[in-house]
C-alpha cells in the first residue's frame, strides 16, 4: 500500500461546481497534512495546511479525520482557474524531521 | 527576493554523460529535498537533507548523487547508472513544515 493514496481523476465539473477530494495515508503517525495545487509543467504552490479542526480559506475548506487517516478538500463555487492538479501531502519521519510525502495528485478540469 | 532557484530549467542530456543540475535558496532553510516526477504521476524523493555536510537516500536513490557543502546548495547529479533519467526534476526546502518548491528542470536524454 502506498502512503500516501488519491483517485487521480480527472474530475470535470462545470464552472459553480462544488468539488470534494479525499486523500488517505498509511502511516498513523503522521504529523501534518497539505494540500497543493500544481498546475501543468509549473512546480506544486502550497495551497493550505490541514488541521484536526479543519479550516477555511475563501472557497476552499480542508478536514483530517485520524481515525480514518484521511485529509480532503472541498472547493465550492468552482472557477475555471481552479483547474489543476491538487497533491495532497503528508509529513512523515520522526520527530524534529520532516520528509514530504506526496500522493500522485487528482487532476480537476473546471468547464465552462 | 528570497526563494529557491533551479539551473537550468531545459537540460538535454546523451546517453552514458553525468549531469548535475543546480538547487539554491536564500530562504536559510536548513533542510532540501530533490524529488523527480513523471508524466502523470507523484512526486517521488531521490534524496534529502536536514542539515549541511549531511544527506539521506530517499526513496528512488539508485542513479543519483547530491552533496551538501553549503547550506544554500544542494546539487543533484544524475550519473549514467540511472537507467530512466528523462523526467522532471524538482527541489524543495523547508524550515519547519512548510515545503517550498523550485521551478523545476525539465531533463530528456537524448
Amino acid at each position: 500500500r502506498k502512503e500516501v493514496e488519491q483517485d487521480p481523476g480527472p474530475f470535470n465539473v462545470p464552472e459553480g461546481a462544488t468539488v470534494a477530494f479525499n486523500c488517505t495515508y498509511s502511516n498513523s503517525a503522521s504529523q501534518s497534512f497539505f494540500w497543493y495545487r500544481q498546475d501543468c509543467r509549473k512546480e506544486p504552490k502550497l495551497l493550505m495546511s490541514v488541521y484536526s479542526s479543519g479550516n477555511e480559506d475563501g472557497r476552499f475548506t480542508a478536514q483530517l479525520n485520524r481515525a480514518s487517516q484521511y485529509i480532503s478538500l472541498l472547493i465550492r463555487d468552482s472557477k475555471l482557474s481552479d483547474s489543476a492538479t491538487y497533491l495532497c501531502v503528508v509529513k512523515r519521519g520522526p520527530e524534529g524531521s520532516y520528509i514530504p510525502t506526496f500522493g500522485r495528485g487528482t487532476s480537476l478540469i473546471v468547464h465552462p | 527576493d528570497g526563494g529557491i532557484t533551479q539551473s537550468p530549467k531545459y537540460l538535454f542530456r546523451k546517453e552514458g554523460q553525468n549531469v548535475t543540475l543546480s538547487c539554491e535558496q536564500n530562504l536559510n532553510h536548513d533542510a532540501m529535498y530533490w524529488y523527480r516526477q513523471d508524466p502523470g504521476q507523484g512526486l517521488r524523493l531521490i534524496y534529502y537533507s536536514q542539515i549541511v555536510n549531511d544527506f539521506q537516500k530517499g526513496d528512488i536513490a539508485e542513479g543519483y548523487s547530491v552533496s551538501r557543502e553549503k547550506k544554500e546548495s544542494f546539487p543533484l547529479t544524475v550519473t549514467s547508472a540511472q537507467k530512466n533519467p528523462t523526467a522532471f526534476y524538482l527541489c524543495a526546502s523547508s524550515h519547519g513544515t512548510l515545503a517550498f518548491f523550485g521551478q523545476g528542470t525539465r531533463l530528456t536524454v537524448v
